[in-house]
């Protein structure tokens, strides 16, 4: 069974922090997703990787298959990052982990 | 192009009665599921079906049905609704387990 785990679970920065929020997961996958949750609730994609880095704006993330590891990083950060962040097994079924709750306060 | 449309957005219902949440996808996608959150615990999968004709069961599918008889929709069945079934669900598309996933916006259900 893949489990997904995430760390820290809470955490609170000073606006223009630099973040990393990680990930690991237990069986081999060919790709890892990362979303983000607002407060009212809605789902959004930020990444779906399968090797090496992306980055979108202040958002990078990085996964190391051989270590079963990914890292999502934010640059600068602003307190409208704040959110859940939450990494996703990409093997069918998607297996969740239980989320990062971010606060960035100004 | 609406992608997921998940309703309704909200439900409050009674212990005992039933009802179904609809999901619909116009991305022509494949694999779809639906999930529940609750607090502390994450997204968990309740069913989820790799295309029209397909289902299987996640890790907390008792009390729900799905079906798939289409590849845009994907309804989840409350069969006899318990106050233990209460949660926010969310439907969830995409091409394939390996691709980008796209969400609805969920629904807060509670039972009472």
């Amino acid at each position: 069974k893949n489990e997904v785990e995430q760390s820290p679970q809470n955490l609170t920065a000073q606006e223009g922090e630099f973040i990393t929020i990680n990930c690991s997961y237990s069986v081999g996958i060919s790709a890892l997703h990362w979303l983000q949750q607002h407060p009212g609730g809605g789902i959004v994609s930020l990444f779906m990787l399968s090797s090496g880095k992306k980055k979108h704006g202040r958002l990078i993330a990085t996964i190391n298959i051989q270590e079963k590891h990914s890292s999502l990083h934010i640059t600068a950060s602003h307190p409208r990052d704040s959110a859940v962040y939450i990494c996703v097994s990409g093997n069918t079924p998607l297996v969740f982990g239980k989320g990062t709750r971010l606060s960035v306060i100004a | 192009n609406a992608g997921v449309t998940q309703t309704p957005k909200f439900q409050v219902l009674k212990t005992g009665q039933s009802m179904t949440l609809q999901c619909a996808q116009d991305m022509n996608h494949e694999y779809m599921s639906w999930y529940r959150q609750d607090p502390g615990m994450g997204l968990r999968l309740i069913h989820y079906s790799v295309g029209a004709g397909i289902t299987d069961q996640g890790e907390v599918p008792n009390g729900y049905n799905v079906s798939r008889s289409t590849t845009e929709d994907f309804p989840l069945r409350l069969l006899s609704a318990a106050p233990s079934q209460t949660s926010v669900y969310f439907c969830a598309s995409s091409y394939s387990g390996n691709t980008e996933a796209f969400f609805g916006q969920g629904t807060r259900l509670t039972v009472v």
